[in-house]
């Protein structure tokens, strides 16, 4: 079945890293995301990672993948405050085709 | 360049009333998406269409939802005879597969409160 899993709530300090972990089940998928989401707004595709890869890297982010336990992971480096908001880990077979979410992780930052 | 649009930002209905949420795709994007989010949960999959044709409609509620995007003018998510439960953050994402558009670009959503 089609599943994704992530801890629900993440706090760090402004200035440290940021790692949120995700497990998917669905070995079939091709396309792997993190989304962002500010309070009251919608979705910003944030990175992606084809499943034939096992790290990107995009200015501070980097994105892990260990595709033989199905774990992905999304680096945020020198957290900041506008980094404060629900992370999105998803999967996807096709890059045309439904994507399926996990239920996100809330990244709170401390002073 | 315009994003995906999507209006009502906000809309309240009473029980039993109807819900119709529009969306316009990025310029240039056919393929819609709509996603439904509840409280404190990710994003659900509901419809995926094309112009006139609906590809995926396998995450939609069997009664009282329905979803079209006519070859002319938005995509429109409607809800029948609203219940309490409806009341959730409705997503559309747009993409344009083979132009090196296949990625979902999402909208910002249409918050529907049942009353």
């Amino acid at each position: 079945g089609e599943d994704v899993e992530q801890s629900l709530f993440l706090s760090v300090r402004e200035g440290d890293s940021s790692v949120i972990n995700c497990t998917y089940t669905d070995s079939s998928s091709t396309y792997l995301y993190w989304y962002k989401q500010e309070p009251g707004a919608g979705l910003q595709l944030l990175t992606y990672i084809f499943s034939n890869m096992d790290m990107k890297q995009d200015q501070r982010l980097t994105v892990l993948l260990n595709k033989k336990d199905k774990h992905l992971s999304l680096r945020i480096a020198d957290t900041q405050t506008g980094d404060s908001a629900i992370y999105f880990c998803a999967e996807g077979m096709n890059r045309d085709d439904k994507i399926i979410f996990g239920k996100g992780t809330r990244l709170h930052i401390l002073p | 360049n315009a994003g995906v649009m999507q209006n009502p930002r906000h809309l309240v209905r009473r029980r039993g009333q109807e819900a119709r949420l529009r969306c316009s795709p990025m310029k240039g994007h056919s393929h819609v998406y709509w996603y439904r989010q509840l409280p404190e949960e990710g994003l659900k999959f509901m419809v995926y269409l094309q112009k006139e044709n609906i590809i995926d409609e396998s995450g939609m509620p069997k009664e009282r939802f329905s979803a079209e995007f006519p070859k002319e003018g938005p995509s429109i998510l409607r809800i029948q005879q609203v219940v309490r439960g409806d009341s959730a953050a409705y997503f559309c994402a747009s993409s344009q597969p083979g132009q090196g558009q296949e990625t979902q670009y999402f909208g910002p959503g249409t918050r529907l409160l049942v009353l």
